[in-house]
């Protein structure tokens, strides 16, 4: 059982958006704004997607954007496109060096 | 380009050990902190420790104190995972992740280590 809830799954049609929610405590992501997002596609390993609760590495598609709201974090893709099927985890920062993450989001591009 | 390359696939048994290595380049390696998260089959991710590079200092996951060792090889820039007591459950893919100085995130992960046990 995963410390951060998400919906195991998630689907869209190409070109819609879909939003996948995380939710925490008031110990991790409602007390730290250090919210992570990764994407992972089969047989590859996690990329970073999002950081900062909202930060896009360079190179990742402004089509993925992120917030959050009290204790419960969000990541929304917009214009989904056929590459966009994968895996989905959150995280976050939880105190004293010790980090948290959600139990995944299997994105389906239909 | 910063790159972890971390050892091949392991199958134990129950009861043994195993240690994962992950070998860092294209970065200050004693300047950063590596963490180690598994992901097991139909699972979330399980967070497990973080070592600084610098000067080995770890904290581990509750759920795995006592039974994980992490430290660090500056000489190779390498950093080391033991498991001990070993179980079925601890079948998954061990990946080191490097940490983002600052940001409190995992930038750049390994490709990950498989590791089987079974009897």
């Amino acid at each position: 059982q995963s410390a951060l809830t998400q919906p195991p799954s998630a689907s869209g049609s190409p070109g819609q958006s879909v939003t996948i929610s995380c939710a925490g405590t008031r110990s991790d992501i409602g007390a730290y704004n250090y919210v992570s997002w990764f994407q992972q596609h089969p047989g590859k390993a996690p990329q970073l997607l999002i950081y900062e609760v909202s930060q896009r590495p360079s190179g990742v598609p402004d089509r993925f954007s992120a917030s959050k709201s009290g204790n419960t974090a969000s990541l929304t893709v917009s214009g989904l496109q056929a590459e966009d099927e994968a895996d989905f985890y959150c995280s976050s920062y939880a105190g004293s060096n010790n980090w948290v993450f959600g139990g995944g989001t299997k994105l389906t591009v239909l | 380009q910063v790159q972890l390359v971390q050892s091949g696939a392991e199958v134990k048994k129950p009861g043994a050990s195993v240690k994962v290595s992950c070998e860092a380049s294209g970065y200050s390696f004693t300047g950063q902190f590596m963490h180690w998260v598994r992901l097991a089959p139909g699972q979330g991710p399980e967070w497990m420790g973080i070592i600084s590079g610098g000067d080995g200092k770890t904290t581990y996951a509750q759920k795995f104190q006592g039974r994980v060792t992490m430290t660090r090889d500056t000489s190779t820039s390498t950093v080391y995972m033991e498991l001990r007591s070993l179980r079925s459950e601890d079948t998954a893919i061990y990946y080191c992740a490097k940490d983002q100085f600052g940001s409190y995130n995992m930038d750049v992960w390994g490709q990950g280590t498989t590791v089987t046990v079974s009897s």
